[in-house]
């Protein structure tokens, strides 16, 4: 499994952007980049995929480097509800077909 | 819809008696993952159903757990003897196939606290 590097905690204001790096250099070339978050005592949640190009939800932007060794995940308007553990995960699918998360970035949010 | 639910929410036990958790997907989902999450840290994979078949066990930690799915829907995660270090919130997520794209959807988990 590729290895993953982030901040261990990151402070914004609410209503202002948020970007969460990641670093993934050994990702394979088959491994889809996944970020899902965990909100305090609830299981992890979705939040956006991608391969190669960036990608836009409702939810969220992903900034794929082009060299594909990070990845930034960027919440346009933060919200006190976005306070939660965010984990970047690289993933094929593929194997134990199980995510392995690190130990994602704490996200605060000040009011 | 509904989305995954877990069985109890909460779980007591002394040390050395057996639990049972149980986790219901989300309907007609082929896969379903059983993780475990210490305090403070990330869930960490512990096993791995295709319908009612177990693919994957790798992350298991002992002998002492073990997993079922015999219908391929609910599955049950079992842990025999239980020891204080098995204290930690057992998640499942089910998702609906296994393209290189598949999202998981997780319960809420089932918090074990063994005393």
């Amino acid at each position: 499994d590729a290895k993953t590097t982030q901040p261990n905690s990151m402070e914004s204001n609410e209503e202002e952007p948020v970007h969460l790096p990641c670093n993934h250099s050994t990702i394979s070339g088959t491994d889809y980049i996944h970020w899902y978050r965990q909100l305090p005592s609830q299981g992890p949640e979705y939040v956006i995929h991608g391969l190669t190009s960036n990608v836009n939800n409702r939810m969220a932007s992903l900034a794929i480097a082009e060299d594909r060794k990070s990845s930034t995940l960027i919440l346009h308007r933060a919200t006190l509800r976005d306070a939660a553990v965010y984990y970047c995960i690289p993933y094929s699918g593929g194997g134990a077909d199980g995510l392995t998360f690190g130990k994602g970035t704490h996200l605060i949010i000040q009011p | 819809g509904a989305g995954v639910s877990q069985s109890p929410r909460y779980k007591v036990a002394k040390r050395g008696q057996d639990v049972a958790l149980r986790c219901d997907p989300i309907s007609g989902h082929v896969s379903l993952f059983w993780y475990q999450q210490a305090l403070g840290q990330g869930p960490e994979f512990l096993t791995y159903f295709q319908n009612e078949a177990q693919l994957d066990k790798s992350g298991l930690p002992s002998d002492r757990f073990f997993a079922e799915r015999p219908e391929g829907s609910v599955s049950t995660l079992k842990i025999q003897r239980t020891q204080q270090e098995d204290s930690a919130v057992y998640l499942c997520a089910s998702s609906s196939d296994r393209g290189l794209k598949e999202t998981q959807y997780f319960g809420p988990g089932t918090r074990l606290l063994v005393l």
